[in-house]
């Protein structure tokens, strides 16, 4: 089975600009979560999607959105970027309702 | 609020010994404790889980202790190993959903 996969690896962007990462889940896990990953505040959890319905959503500013497809995919968005958005975005995908969840290799958002 | 709490950033552990990482809760809803191993650059890799209805979870070198009344658990690993060498996190989450509340991890390294 192919792993949780996340698109792009690195991203450079400047502040006012807006970003999309995607990740595809492996097959058959119908809940993706999205995490911020900074220095100062560890892991953080912004949204979980499930079935295409956002389930679950951390604090977080409406800057940051998600959406997630028909097939799992899912894309976050986050608009108007700011210098403290930066930081490793990860994607996890799960199914057992356990919390064991398969984490992508993430996509490392610099701010500029 | 940090609800999940990892109080040691660090620990060094010489290889062959026990290391013994720590963890702290707040929220007595969780239902699952989970522990993550992360590498430089990669996404966290589950390593192990106990139910809250569970006082002991093993898995070959690894056994996680959870003691309800003092909201606190502990990865034990025996005997350590140079590729131990990562950073930690401890985890949790609530009934039903797949939302990750992480600690802010401890870097263990394997002393040769």
């Amino acid at each position: 089975k192919a792993g949780v996969t996340q698109t792009p690896r690195y991203l450079i962007k400047t502040r006012g600009q807006q970003v999309t990462l995607s990740c595809s889940p492996i097959s058959g896990h119908r809940s993706v979560s999205w995490y911020q990953q900074t220095p100062g505040q560890g892991l953080q959890f912004l949204f979980e999607y499930f079935s295409e319905t956002q389930r679950n959503k951390g604090n977080f500013p409406g800057r940051f959105s998600g959406r997630q497809f028909s097939n799992s995919r899912s894309e976050m968005n986050v608009s108007t970027l700011e210098l403290g958005d930066s930081a490793l975005y990860l994607c996890a995908s799960s199914s057992t309702g356990t919390g064991r969840a398969f984490f992508g290799q993430g996509t490392r958002l610099t701010v500029v | 609020d940090q609800q999940v709490k990892q109080n040691s950033p660090s620990l060094s552990v010489q290889e062959g010994r026990i290391s013994i990482l720590n963890c702290d809760y707040t929220n007595s809803m969780f239902d699952y404790f989970l522990w993550y191993k992360k590498y430089p650059a990669e996404g966290p890799t589950f390593l192990i889980s106990i139910s809250s209805i569970k006082d002991k979870n093993e898995d070959g070198r690894f056994t996680v202790f959870l003691n309800k009344s003092a909201k606190h658990l502990s990865l034990h690993i025996v005997p350590s190993q140079p590729g131990d060498s990562a950073v930690y996190f401890c985890a949790a989450i609530g009934f039903g959903n797949e939302k990750l509340t992480f600690g802010t991890g401890t870097r263990l390294t394997i002393i040769p």
